[in-house]
C-alpha cells in the first residue's frame, strides 16, 4: 500500500526566500512520486516527477525535488520564491501497476509574503 | 489541442438524489479516472476506466458508479447523495499507464 505525508499544512515565505515543503512516503515497492499545484478554484498541474533514473528532479516554474530513498522523502524546493508561487502543492506517490492511481497527500497551503 | 474538460463546473443536489458528471478526456488518451477532494483534502482516488471497463477501485461505496464510452469520454455516477458527498470531483486522464492530466473539477454541494 502507498501513502504520503506532508509535514505543515501552511508554510510562508518572504518573497525572494527558499521555499522548502516536505513529503514523506510509504510505498511496499519502487514508487512513482509527484508533486501537483492547484490554485483556488482549479484541477492540478504536475509540477514535476520522479520515475526511475535520476534522483534529483526539476520541474515547471523553478521548482526542484530529490528523492531520497534512504529517508523515504521527496522534499520540493525552489531557490526563490514568487508572489505567483502562492497555492496549493500536493505530493502524491503511485506504484508502478499497470493501474497507476495516485495517492495524494492531505496538501501544503504556501503563502508568500511581499 | 483541449485538455480534459469536465462537466457541470458547479452543481447543487439534494440529500438522496442522484447526479452524474461527465468528464472528456485529453486528445490521445484512453484512460479516465475519478477523484473525490474534500475541502480542505487531498484527492481521493474512486475508479479508474479503462476500454469501457472498471479497472480499478478505491475504497467508495457502491453508490460511486461509472461508465466509459467508446470515444473514451466518462461519467460519475452518485445514488442517494449524502451531505459528505459534498467536494470537488476531479478527473484525470492519461494514455495507458502514463502522466495523468487533471481537468478542472466538478464542485458538488449537496444540501
Amino acid at each position: 500500500a502507498q501513502s504520503v505525508t506532508q509535514l505543515g499544512s501552511h508554510v510562508s515565505v518572504s518573497e525572494g526566500a527558499l521555499v522548502l515543503l516536505r513529503c514523506n512516503y510509504s510505498s511496499s515497492v519502487p514508487p512513482y512520486l509527484f508533486w501537483y499545484v492547484q490554485y483556488p478554484n482549479q484541477g492540478l498541474q504536475l509540477l514535476l516527477k520522479y520515475t526511475t533514473g535520476a534522483t534529483l528532479v526539476k520541474g515547471i516554474n523553478g521548482f526542484e525535488a530529490e528523492f531520497k530513498k534512504s529517508e523515504t522523502s521527496f522534499h520540493l524546493t525552489k531557490p526563490s520564491a514568487h508572489m505567483s508561487d502562492a497555492a496549493e502543492y500536493f505530493c502524491a506517490v503511485s506504484d508502478q501497476t499497470g493501474a497507476n492511481n495516485l495517492f495524494f497527500g492531505t496538501g501544503t497551503r504556501l503563502t508568500v509574503i511581499p | 489541442d483541449a485538455g480534459v474538460t469536465q462537466s457541470p463546473t458547479h452543481l447543487i443536489k439534494t440529500r438522496g438524489q442522484q447526479v452524474t458528471l461527465r468528464c472528456s478526456p485529453k486528445s490521445g488518451h484512453d484512460t479516465v479516472s475519478w477523484y473525490q477532494q474534500a475541502l480542505g483534502q487531498g484527492p481521493q482516488f474512486i475508479f479508474q476506466y479503462y476500454e469501457e471497463e472498471e479497472r480499478q477501485r478505491g475504497n467508495f461505496p457502491d453508490r460511486f458508479s461509472g461508465h466509459q464510452f467508446p470515444n473514451y469520454s466518462s461519467e460519475l455516477n452518485v445514488n442517494a447523495l449524502l451531505l459528505g458527498d459534498s467536494a470537488l470531483y476531479l478527473c484525470a486522464s492519461s494514455w495507458g499507464t502514463s502522466e495523468q492530466y487533471f481537468g478542472p473539477g466538478t464542485r458538488l454541494t449537496v444540501t
